[in-house]
């Protein structure tokens, strides 16, 4: 079945430091992807809509400047966490749109931010 | 505003007996409500939708919208039911999640 491949699944990174997070679909082209971030005992939140070719749609309360999305291909989608900072620690993860199968929406295994 | 809510955090429940994982929405409009499953180290996928009106690994999902509920059932939990469950609504593209609820199936 369709794959999203979500890197790395973790990282440790010092304050201040960028981070990228990489999202590819693997078997399928996705001009669609999502990102979201879950802290710890809260739901997933929707960070931004992630659109092939044009700037991504960030949600209200996310700083675009600071979590920079970059979606060049139909394949690929990039997340940096610019600066990071202890509170930015978090699980990120990725999403994209599967145009047939009953599975409209398939999910990367997330990216484990911890900022130190 | 919260539009998923899952009330349990935690549920344990011995192998053989029903199980029961809560989800309540949120929405005005015509819902379309998943249940999405992540087991231990594994990404999250797909449990059931309800619009398909069908069971998976046991599962069923009945949506009540005079109570705005979806919750989850299984008649026999299993040890390999134990997991993280997610609640989702969808509007349009955007995913609303639940909190989640970490099932444990005793042995």
């Amino acid at each position: 079945g369709a794959v999203v491949s979500q890197h790395p699944s973790w990282v440790i990174c010092k304050s201040g430091t960028s981070v990228k997070i990489e999202c590819r679909s693997l078997d399928f082209q996705a001009t669609t992807m999502f990102w979201y971030r879950q802290f710890p005992k809260q739901s997933l939140m929707l960070m931004a809509t992630s659109n092939e070719g044009s700037k991504a749609t960030y949600e209200q309360g996310v700083e675009k400047d600071k979590f920079l999305i970059n979606h060049a291909s139909l394949t690929l989608s990039t997340l940096t966490v610019t600066s990071a900072h202890p509170e930015d620690s978090s699980f990120y993860i990725c999403s994209a749109i599967l145009r047939t199968g009953r599975n409209g929406y398939t999910f990367g295994s997330g990216t484990r931010l911890t900022v130190v | 505003a919260q539009r998923v809510t899952q009330p349990e955090k935690l549920l344990s429940v011995f192998k053989g007996a029903p199980v029961e994982l809560k989800c309540n929405y949120s929405y005005s409009g015509s819902p379309e409500l998943f249940w999405y499953v992540q087991y231990s180290r594994q990404r999250l996928q797909l449990l059931l939708r309800h619009i398909s009106r069908e069971s998976i690994k046991g599962f069923t999902a009945d949506l009540n919208k005079g109570e705005t509920s979806f919750h989850l059932k299984k008649p026999f939990a299993q040890e390999e039911d134990s997991a993280m469950y997610y609640c989702a609504l969808i509007t349009g593209n955007q995913f609303y999640f639940g909190t989640g609820t970490s099932l444990t199936v005793i042995p």
